[in-house]
This record gives C-alpha cells, structure tokens and sequence, in this order.
C-alpha cells in the first residue's frame, strides 16, 4: 500500500516565478492538507481540501493556491516567489476512523517537497 | 483556539537512559494529541495519538504519552534511549471537532550519546 506521494522532491526557483508541488494521497483516503516547514520550525498549516473543495485555510497570503482532483489528488501552487518561501512542503492526507460523528483519524505525511527560492 | 508548547528545543541523553520530551497544549475544545518523529531529510511519522480513550497511550518504537488535562500535559518518554532514536520530535494538537488542522509545536531535537 502506497503512503503519501509528493512530487518534485527537491527544486529550485528564483523570486518571482510561480510554482505547482504534486501530491498523492494514502489509498482510501479523501482529505488532503498541506502544511510549509521552515528550517528549524514546527509545521505550519496552509490549507486543506476534501471533496475538492477547499475546506479550511491557514494564514497564509493569496499567492498560495490549491486544487483537489476527483482522485482525491491535489497540487499546492504558489505564485510570485519569495526568499521567505524557501522550506520544505508536506501534504498529509486523512481517512476517516470512528463512528458517524467523530473521527479519529490520523493524518500520514509524505516526506515533502523542498523548495529553495533565489 | 489551540496551541502548542514544547520545552526544550534540544535534549541530549545517553544511550540507554530515559528520554523525557515535554509537552504543553492549549485548546478551548477537547484535543486530540500527537507526537510525530522526523529523521533527516525526511516527512513525519505519527508515533503515537491521544485521542479521549486511555490517557495512557503506547506508540511504536517502545515510546508511550501520558494525557494529565489538570496539567495540559502530553509529555514523550521511552525507558530506554537507543542511537536510532536521535531525531526531531513533534507534538501537536487537532481540535476533536474533526477539523483534521493540525498546530504543531517547535519542536524538539533528541541527541542520544553512546
């Protein structure tokens, strides 16, 4: 059973350009979130999508933007590149683990995408 | 809202000694709980999660947590350290009214000394 598949692993861009990082959720699982980790931080969340709709949003500006495939794949798109965007991006996707109301369910991680910006 | 602080952003133990990572949680609903591990270069793996059941909670790798709400405390411990254990460790909290946002702590470096 495939986990949480991100791609590219690694890139590097220079400021100003735009950029589309690819993920693949864990079988069976329909939401997905994607979360930005600076060097030497805790992750922060950026936003997350089920049923390809985007469901919640951190505090992150415009420039980032998502998308949710009917397959429940997703890309995370960032326009006009910063330094401060240099950082490593998971996606994490969720099933759904409980009873009707609550769910307990984890979130798996897939080892990121590491973005450097020139 | 929900927060999360961990204490110490770098803990240093021997091998075979106990290793104690310490976390604080601030959340105006009943939290979920996590602990994730993340080894160089690499994305996160859950270790082990609290989520209203046992407050005593046994994860992979021989680590287990203590959910104590009087104290809003989720601190890691393993009996015994390992080399392999060296790594950074992640808590974080999930509001339990299915959000599936997850705010994570700083952080906290484990170095385990032969």
């Amino acid at each position: 059973d495939a986990g949480v598949t991100q791609s590219p692993t690694h890139l590097i861009k220079t400021r100003g350009q735009q950029v589309t990082l690819r993920c693949s959720p864990k079988s069976g699982h329909d939401t997905v979130s994607w979360y930005q980790q600076a060097l030497g931080q805790g992750p922060q969340f950026i936003f997350q999508y089920y049923e390809e709709e985007e469901r919640q949003r951190g505090n992150f500006p415009d420039r980032f933007s998502g998308h949710q495939f009917p397959n429940y794949s997703s890309e995370l798109n960032v326009n006009a590149l910063l330094l401060g965007d240099s950082a490593l991006y998971l996606c994490a996707s969720r099933g759904f683990e409980g009873d009707s109301i609550t769910n307990t369910g984890e979130l798996f991680f897939g080892e990121g995408s590491r973005l450097t910006v020139l | 809202a929900q927060s999360v602080t961990q204490l110490g952003s770098h803990v240093s133990v021997s091998e075979g000694a106990l290793v104690l990572l310490r976390c604080n949680y601030s959340s105006s609903v009943p939290p979920y709980l996590f602990w994730y591990v993340q080894y160089p270069n690499q994305g996160l793996q859950l270790l082990l999660k609290y989520t209203s059941a046992a407050t005593l909670v046994k994860g992979i790798n021989g680590f287990e947590a203590e959910f104590k709400k009087s104290e809003t405390s989720f601190h890691l411990t393993k009996p015994s350290a390992h080399m392999s254990d060296a790594a950074e460790y992640f808590c974080a909290v999930m509001a339990s009214s299915n959000t599936g946002k997850l705010i994570f702590g700083q952080g906290t470096t484990l170095q385990v000394k032969p």
